[in-house]
């Protein structure tokens, strides 16, 4: 298996445009989760899919931001529009019920 | 509610020595606990976990995890620190009878040096 795959790996946008994150799940798994890693902040648990559907998105920071899972083989986390702040990596985990998760590379993201 | 705690920020180890990354946690009910390992640019990778059972569990590269009861601890540990050792460690726990969601602990970074 390929593992959980993420893109774009980097992506350096202007204040105000709009980012899309992209995320492909280990085939089979049925939960998704979406993080944001950063050195003030550390690892933030952004939303949680289960079986495609939004369980928990309390750690959704603001309008912004928001997440789908279309099917159970890729989710999307968009910002719109983006400020400086929402600089971070932005992780993808996916897992078979209460399991251990496996995380993607992760995408920089950078907003200037 | 859950919540885990890594206590130091950093640790550094001679390599060759024994190492240890505290962990302790906080659940209402029974604990499931995890480790990932961290690499500079990369995700989170999975190290060991222990749901039931023995209270010494094995994982990857070496590494081993002590789980305690009483103490609330699953500190992990390696009997002979490697140089390619050095990454950003996390513990993790979740309430095995409460959400799916575990918490993550801010991270420990190891530091080996040769």
């Amino acid at each position: 298996d390929a593992g959980v795959i993420q893109s774009p790996r980097h992506e350096v946008t202007e204040m105000g445009q709009e980012v899309t994150l992209r995320c492909k799940p280990i085939s089979g798994h049925n939960s998704l989760f979406w993080y944001r890693q950063t050195m003030m902040r550390g690892l933030e648990l952004l939303i949680y899919f289960n079986n495609n559907v939004p369980i928990d998105d309390s750690g959704m920071p603001e309008d912004r931001f928001s997440a789908k899972m279309p099917n159970a083989s890729f989710s999307t986390l968009k910002i719109q529009p983006s400020e400086p702040r929402d600089s971070a990596v932005y992780f993808c985990a996916s897992t078979y019920g209460q399991y251990e998760q496996y995380f993607g590379p992760g995408t920089r993201l950078t907003v200037t | 509610a859950q919540s885990v705690a890594q206590p130091e920020d950093q640790v550094n180890v001679a390599e060759g020595n024994p190492l240890t990354v505290k962990c302790t946690y906080s659940v209402s009910g029974n604990p499931y606990l995890f480790w990932y390992v961290q690499y500079p640019n990369r995700g989170l990778q999975f190290l060991l976990k222990y749901i039931t059972g023995d209270n010494l569990v094995k994982g990857s590269y070496g590494f081993e995890a002590e789980f305690n009861k009483s103490q609330t601890s699953f500190h992990l540990k390696k009997p002979s620190a490697l140089v390619s050792d050095s990454a950003l460690y996390f513990c993790a726990v979740r309430d095995l009878g409460g959400s799916y969601i575990p918490t993550f602990g801010r991270g420990t970074s190891l530091i080996v040096h040769p």
